[in-house]
Formats: structure tokens, sequence, C-alpha cells
């Protein structure tokens, strides 16, 4: 079955260090790959996606993502940290022709950000 | 602006007891989706729509009913409440054809289920 595997449950990084959150999936065909946020106490926010092309995508906020197919990873990565970055980041994978499961999220990875 | 609602945001109930979660979205988007997000499961799918009187399981659905009698509405029914119900729940909507399409979140409903 089609999965996304967050590694990392919680990080812990110093403000103005860099970031990088790990997604891998498992999916057979090209997928449809997204990074959504979700601050404290609010629904999820699209940060960027991919679907074809250019394998590095920006997104808002200062993000980016890179689509590496040979290791089935989509990691995110922020080249400096601000504490409003503190949240909670969900990969998730889209499938086509899926049943009964059109977008698959991972369990999330929560972001610590330290003065 | 348009946005996404739901309602209510806090919500205690017994077990046993029908409830209605409330969703309303004014941007005329086709697709809307029903999500539970539970620690360390993250977002688990319970039903979506593709458009008016269609409505699919998702992969947490037993216990739960959507209908969709117009764009902008779907509400999630709790047919006899049950205590692993306790969780948040989040409605989304997308626009277009399939699940590639963005999906924009709403804040979200606390349900406690004693």
């Amino acid at each position: 079955a089609q999965s996304v595997t967050q590694p990392d449950i919680h990080i812990t990084v110093s403000e103005g260090a860099s970031l990088e959150l790990r997604c891998n999936y498992s999916y057979g065909a090209t997928p449809y790959l997204f990074w959504y946020v979700q601050s404290p106490g609010q629904g999820l926010q699209l940060l960027l996606k991919y679907f074809s092309g250019d394998t590095l995508v920006q997104g808002i906020k200062g993000f980016e993502a890179e689509f590496k197919r040979s290791q089935s990873s989509f990691n995110l990565r922020k080249p400096s940290v601000h504490w409003s970055d503190a949240a909670e980041y969900f990969c998730a994978v889209a499938q086509l022709n899926s049943g009964n499961t059109p977008l698959v999220f991972g369990k999330g990875t929560r972001l610590s950000v330290i003065a | 602006d348009a946005e996404i609602t739901q309602s209510p945001r806090h919500k205690i109930t017994e077990t046993g007891r029908q409830v209605t979660l409330a969703c309303h979205q004014t941007w005329n988007h086709n697709n809307m989706f029903w999500y539970r997000q539970d620690l360390g499961h993250g977002l688990r799918l319970i039903h979506y729509s593709y458009g008016v009187q269609d409505t699919n399981k998702g992969e947490v659905s037993d216990g739960y009913s959507v209908s969709r009698s117009n764009t902008e509405d779907l509400p999630l029914t709790l047919e006899s409440a049950a205590s692993s119900q306790t969780s948040v729940y989040f409605c989304a909507s997308s626009d277009g054809q399939g699940p590639q399409e963005t999906q924009y979140f709403g804040p979200g409903t606390r349900l406690l289920v004693l």
C-alpha cells in the first residue's frame, strides 16, 4: 500500500540554523507530493507541492523541497529558521486512481525553535 | 474573502449521542474532505466528496456519514458517538479534478466524547 514516512517525530533547532525535514514515500508511479504546515490550534496550510519538472521546488515562507526519485524522498529545507517556523509539518502524497485514500499524510514532524 | 469554516469549534458530547459537525466553504470548490487528527496518527481521511450528491468512504469511515446536497456544505455526522471518536476534525476543500489539487483546510473542531 502507498505510504508516507516522516522519520523524525520532533526536531529542535536554534533560530538562524538550517533545517531539513525528511519525507519518504512508497508509490509505484510518479507521485504528487506536498508539504503542509500546521501552526498551533490552526488548520493546515500548503507550503509547496511537486508534480513534475524541476525537482527543486520553491514554496512560501522561504521553504524549498527536493524530489529525489532514486531515494523516494521529498525533503523540506530552509536555510535559516525563524522562531515563527515552530509548527507541525506534514508531508503528503496524492494517488491517482487511488480507491478510498486520495491523499495520504505522514504522521508529522513537530519543529521547535530555540533562541 | 472566500473561506472555509467549521462549527462548532469545540464540542463535548456523551457516548451514544448523534453529533453533526458543520463545514461550509465559499470558494465554490467541487471537492470536500473530512479528516481526523490524532496523536501518533497524523491526518486520516474519513469521507470525501467530488461534487453534489457524490460521497466516498475514506480510510476510517466506520461510525461516520456525510451527505452533499449543495456545493458549499459537507456536514459530518457521528451516528452514535464513541469515546474512540474523541479527536480533532478538519474539513478541507479543493478545486479541479482529483486529489492532486491543493487542499484548503478549516480551523478544526475539537470533539470530546465522554
